[in-house]
Parts: C-alpha cells; sequence; structure tokens
C-alpha cells in the first residue's frame, strides 16, 4: 500500500521570500514520487519527479524537492515565490512494484502568495 | 505533442441521465488513465488502459461507470444513471510505457455536474 501525507492545506507567504511544502509518503516499493501544481479550472503540470536518480530534483519554473529516504520525505521548495505560482500543489506517489501505475495523490497544498 | 484533450470541458445535466466523456491522449502515449477529482481533493484513481487492453479498475468504479478505448487511440468515459455523488471534475492522464517512473501528462479535465 502507498499513502501520501501533505502537511499543510495552506501555506501563506509574502511575494519574494521561500517557499516550503512539505510532504511525507509511505510505500512499499521503491517509490517514484512528483510534484504536480492545478490552477483553477485546469489539468495538472508536472513540475518535478524522483525516479531513484538524484536525490535533489530540480523542476521547472525553479522549483526543487529533495527525497529523504530516512525521513520519508519529500519536500518542495522554491528560493523566491512569485505571484504566478499562487495555485494548487499536488505530492504524488507511485510505486514499481506489482500493480497499477495509478497514482495516488496528496490532499494538496493551497499556495498563496501576499503582494 | 499537442497534449491531452478532454471533452467536453463541462457537462450539466439531470440526475439519472447518463453522459459520455471523451479523451484524446498525447499521440504517442500507450497508456491512458482516468480519475475523479472532488472539490477540494486530489485527484482519484478510476481506471487506466495499457493500447486497447484495461488493465486495471479502482473499487470507485462502480458499475454505472464503463470505460473503452477500442483502437488503443482515444477514451470514453461513460457513466450511467448519474447521481449527485458523481459530480466531479474526470481528469485524464496519458503516460509512455516504462511503469511507474513515466510521468503522466494531465488534460484540463471534464466537468460534471448533476442538477
Amino acid at each position: 500500500a502507498q499513502s501520501v501525507t501533505q502537511l499543510d492545506s495552506h501555506v501563506s507567504v509574502s511575494e519574494g521570500t521561500p517557499v516550503l511544502l512539505r510532504c511525507n509518503y509511505s510505500s512499499s516499493y521503491s517509490p517514484s514520487l512528483f510534484w504536480y501544481v492545478q490552477h483553477p479550472n485546469k489539468g495538472l503540470q508536472l513540475l518535478l519527479k524522483y525516479t531513484s536518480a538524484a536525490t535533489l530534483v530540480k523542476g521547472i519554473n525553479g522549483f526543487e524537492a529533495e527525497f529523504k529516504k530516512s525521513e520519508t520525505s519529500f519536500h518542495l521548495t522554491k528560493p523566491s515565490a512569485h505571484m504566478s505560482d499562487a495555485a494548487e500543489y499536488f505530492c504524488v506517489v507511485n510505486h514499481s512494484g506489482g500493480g497499477a501505475d495509478g497514482l495516488t495523490f496528496g490532499k494538496g497544498t493551497h499556495l498563496i502568495i501576499q503582494p | 505533442d499537442t497534449g491531452v484533450s478532454q471533452n467536453p470541458r463541462h457537462k450539466i445535466t439531470k440526475r439519472g441521465q447518463n453522459v459520455t466523456f471523451r479523451c484524446d491522449p498525447i499521440s504517442e502515449h500507450n497508456r491512458l488513465y482516468w480519475y475523479r477529482q472532488t472539490l477540494g481533493q486530489g485527484p482519484e484513481f478510476l481506471t487506466y488502459f495499457q493500447n486497447e487492453a484495461q488493465l486495471e479498475k479502482s473499487r470507485l468504479l462502480s458499475d454505472r461507470f464503463s470505460a473503452e478505448r477500442p483502437k488503443g487511440s482515444f477514451s470514453t468515459l461513460e457513466i450511467q444513471r448519474t447521481e449527485q455523488g458523481d459530480s466531479a471534475m474526470y481528469l485524464c492522464a496519458s503516460s509512455s510505457s516504462g511503469g511507474a517512473r513515466q510521468p503522466q501528462h494531465f488534460g484540463d479535465g471534464t466537468r460534471l455536474s448533476i442538477l
């Protein structure tokens, strides 16, 4: 079984300050981990992925995430927030063991950017 | 790469009616997935296809739901005798083969509202 916990339902930061969105996962197998972003009434866009290569993963729009196996975490960070970053962010796990390749999503973190 | 396309974008119907949604995946992708997303939640896996074969169905997919991918290209999701609880965003995603490590690319979804 696999699951994802996003520790904050809402995060509010000022424009130009760092962003931290927290995610913990559990998986019985070697996980693949992803972060997706969803803007209102739109589908999900892939930000970055971890698939057992480098533990520090760089994605689009200045985002990056670090896979920490000992902490079962995959937190998303960005050094300086922009207004356009305001959206819903989902941490997602998929496992390379048997079974469906359907993704398991966290409940999402709503990122608010204050001007 | 024209992206994943879903039609219609919005569907409003009366309870008890049948509805059908269409998904056109990225042309070279042989895997296609359906998800359901309710307000304030992350998407939940419903089913997936590899080429024309439907390989797994979630227990969320009641017998009122049926999905097809007859020629291994586009897919349809039909809901019969719709109920209030079916109101949600239905998302389609596609990926290339390669299992859990391949990221899924999402369409913008079909929002279903049951009156």
